[in-house]
């Protein structure tokens, strides 16, 4: 079945500095949504790429889908201690509204 | 924005209870709502596709018979723990597509603790 994987597991950067999670699927996407989670709490979505190659950014945030649309990432400039939370990607396959979520990046920043 | 709801937020029982959790799209209709599993430190698993006025199609390793789902009706899903065991303790989230915004929302959650 589909898997989708997220690299780093972990990451703990000082404020400051640039933040990067990537996401890779095992087959063909039709779109991929990205979360952010606090601890205790429940995922809220961020963003949701359906073209390939495409580009968003909110903010100091930045996402991006694969041309192949079977991978994505998620770039942060600058991190805040606000940026504190698990990054989780979730990718939709064709034919379905099934997500399924990636592992997941713990994001830990150092005042 | 949509809104889901789940309740109840926290749920404590006994080893052999069983426990209902109820997801609600709140402004908009949803024909299938998603019921996914997190357990501390890991990502959200799905356990089974909630389908209005059908059965409900389960993911591979998740028994039917231990978690019913109910989609009564198209704002309401609901899902019941039964005989639940200390290993069932986890976080179970609900989500709803919305198929007119072509994404999904998630409810708030429901921590489950059986003691």
């Amino acid at each position: 079945g589909q898997q989708v994987m997220q690299i780093p597991q972990y990451q703990h950067v000082q404020e400051g500095e640039d933040f990067t999670t990537y996401c890779n699927s095992s087959t063909t996407l039709s779109n991929i949504q990205w979360y952010k989670q606090r601890p205790g709490g429940h995922p809220v979505f961020l963003i949701q790429l359906v073209k390939s190659g495409e580009v968003k950014k909110q903010k100091r945030l930045t996402f991006q889908f694969g041309e192949a649309k079977k991978n994505s990432s998620l770039h942060i400039t600058a991190t805040q201690t606000t940026d504190v939370g698990t990054y989780f990607c979730a990718g939709r396959g064709s034919g379905t509204y099934k997500y399924i979520f990636g592992t997941g990046t713990r994001l830990k920043v150092l005042a | 924005g949509a809104v889901v709801s789940q309740h109840p937020s926290r749920v404590i029982c006994k080893s052999g209870t069983s426990v209902k959790i109820e997801c609600r799209s709140l402004d908009f209709q949803a024909t299938t709502m998603f019921w996914y599993r997190q357990f501390p430190k890991q990502s959200l698993m799905l356990m089974a596709t909630s389908n209005e006025g059908s059965k409900a199609t389960y993911e591979q390793g998740v028994e039917k018979d231990k978690f019913l789902i109910n989609h009564a009706s198209l704002t309401l899903s609901t899902l019941t723990v039964t005989s639940a065991h200390p290993e069932d303790s986890s976080f179970y989230i609900c989500s709803a597509p919305d198929n007119a915004a072509d994404t999904q929302y998630f409810g708030p959650g429901t921590r489950l603790t059986v003691l």
